[in-house]
């Protein structure tokens, strides 16, 4: 399967600092990136879309001033936790999705992840 | 409501078992996925289907595909300890960009 680097896989950051995530595909141009947080014991909770070069479209009930979303390339989305909180504690992952090419659905593949700890 | 039912949601038994896992629906997917999940990693990608009816082996792992495409099972044959984790099914609606997911199955297999 295709590759995902996200980076970093654990940071810890003061409370009220913000923190920044990368999410790469290393060997496809990703035209979708999708945030997932998820909570322990749980599924995967998603937060937001991002297209390339547009705007993130953000699941209901997410903050889009607090999780910044930016996919500046094809191969590149960063989500950026702004004025954390020990409430924000998750760990959070971007999977990564190419072009469709006709013959039934590009899979999206999975980053390793971010435990993000606030304290 | 959760758009994609796994069941079940914890799943304990001995080694040499069998197991099913379903995600059932009320919708028509385009294409379901299945990951295997493992503790403070992402979800690596175990298979795709997309047609009705779509059967996949991957060792002692059988997917299948409902008729309707509303519905997929995993099967695990003779389990073993090396295939406890979390297992998610996920599913893309047709002209939808994003996956739906479902809640999950957390699977140990004992010794």
């Amino acid at each position: 399967g295709a590759v995902v680097s996200q980076h970093p896989s654990r940071v810890i950051c003061k409370s009220g600092t913000s923190v920044k995530i990368e999410c790469r595909s290393l060997d496809f141009q990703a035209t979708t990136m999708f945030w997932y947080r998820q909570f322990p014991k749980q599924s995967l909770m998603l937060m937001a879309t991002s297209n390339e070069g547009s705007k993130a479209t953000y699941e209901q009930g997410v903050e889009k001033d607090k999780f910044l979303i930016n996919h500046a390339s094809l191969t590149l989305s960063t989500l950026t936790v702004t004025s954390a909180h020990p409430e924000d504690s998750s760990f959070y992952i971007c999977s990564a999705r190419g072009q469709d090419r006709g013959v039934g659905d590009a899979e999206a593949f999975f980053g390793q992840g971010t435990r993000l700890t606030v304290v | 409501t959760q758009l994609l039912e796994q069941s079940p949601q914890f799943l304990s038994i001995q080694e040499g078992e069998n197991l099913t896992v379903y995600c059932n629906s009320s919708s028509v997917f385009s294409s379901l996925q299945w990951y295997r999940q493992e503790p403070g990693e992402g979800p690596v990608l175990l298979v795709t289907v997309v047609t009705g009816g779509e059967v996949k082996k991957l060792k002692r792992l059988t997917f299948q595909f409902g008729d309707a495409r509303k519905d997929s099972s995993l099967h695990i044959t003779a389990a073993q300890p090396g295939d406890t984790g979390l297992y998610l099914c996920a599913g893309r609606i047709q002209g939808a960009q994003k996956l739906v997911f479902g809640q999950g199955t957390r699977l140990t297999i004992n010794p």
